[in-house]
């Protein structure tokens, strides 16, 4: 089945440390994106990735750092620095980050559930 | 950072209730703008994209309309039902960034 996983579901992390997010695609999608929801807030974007090998900031990137490899594959790593990174996070991809349209729609995982221990 | 704004936050309705939310974006350099679904427990589906100022789109009972000039999108759905239940997205795409700005959702609650 095509679409976009994302593990672990849950995740506890320890002070101090860093846990990577997995997020990986089988819809060939060029784009790939990262978001946090925080109760009452809508999603706001932390990384996205519009082709291999290239990343940019979203409006939250500060705590975070994500790797693009792999057409398939966009890690996030919640790094130490990230002061408070109790949330959910999900990841999607697109066909393209620049076309208007159907090739722009997303298409996003169940999710990460990540708490602080 | 800009504001997408939708309203209300939650609406609980009848069952054959036909019922609407708005999504407020600036109406600066649009580009885009998306709707999603979000059922509990699974994850947010596409339901419109729209491009341009006075399009309508319909999908079954649901239907969105744009007005990309004064800043606005409907969401309507006709005779509701409990499977509408879901937290309902927008999306803001403003120039060709590539960015998603979503709103903080509109949770609607069909009761039978």
């Amino acid at each position: 089945d095509g679409g976009i996983t994302q593990s672990p579901k849950y995740l506890f992390r320890k002070e101090g440390q860093n846990v990577t997010l997995s997020c990986e695609q089988n819809l060939n999608h060029d784009a790939m994106y990262w978001y946090r929801q925080d109760p009452g807030q809508g999603l706001r974007l932390i990384y996205y990735s519009q082709i291999v090998n290239d990343f940019q900031k979203g409006d939250i990137a500060e705590g975070y750092s994500v790797s693009r490899e792999k057409k398939e594959s966009f890690p996030l790593t919640v790094t130490s620095a990230q002061k408070n990174p109790t949330a959910f996070y999900l990841c999607a991809s697109s066909i393209s980050a620049r076309l208007a349209g159907e090739q722009n729609i997303q298409y996003f995982g169940a999710g990460t559930r990540l708490s602080v221990l | 950072i800009l504001n997408v704004e939708q309203s209300p936050q939650s609406l609980h309705v009848q069952e054959g209730d036909s019922t609407n939310f708005t999504c407020s974006f600036p109406s600066s350099n649009f580009y885009a703008l998306h709707w999603y679904r979000w059922e509990t427990a699974k994850s947010p589906e596409a339901l419109f994209v729209m491009t341009l100022n006075g399009d309508e789109k319909k999908k079954g009972r649901i239907s969105a309309t744009l007005n990309t000039k004064e800043g606005y999108s409907y969401l309507y759905i006709k005779g509701s039902q409990p499977e509408d239940s879901a937290t309902y997205l927008c999306a803001f795409i403003r120039g060709n960034t590539g960015k998603l700005i979503f709103g903080q959702g509109t949770t609607l609650q069909v009761k039978p």
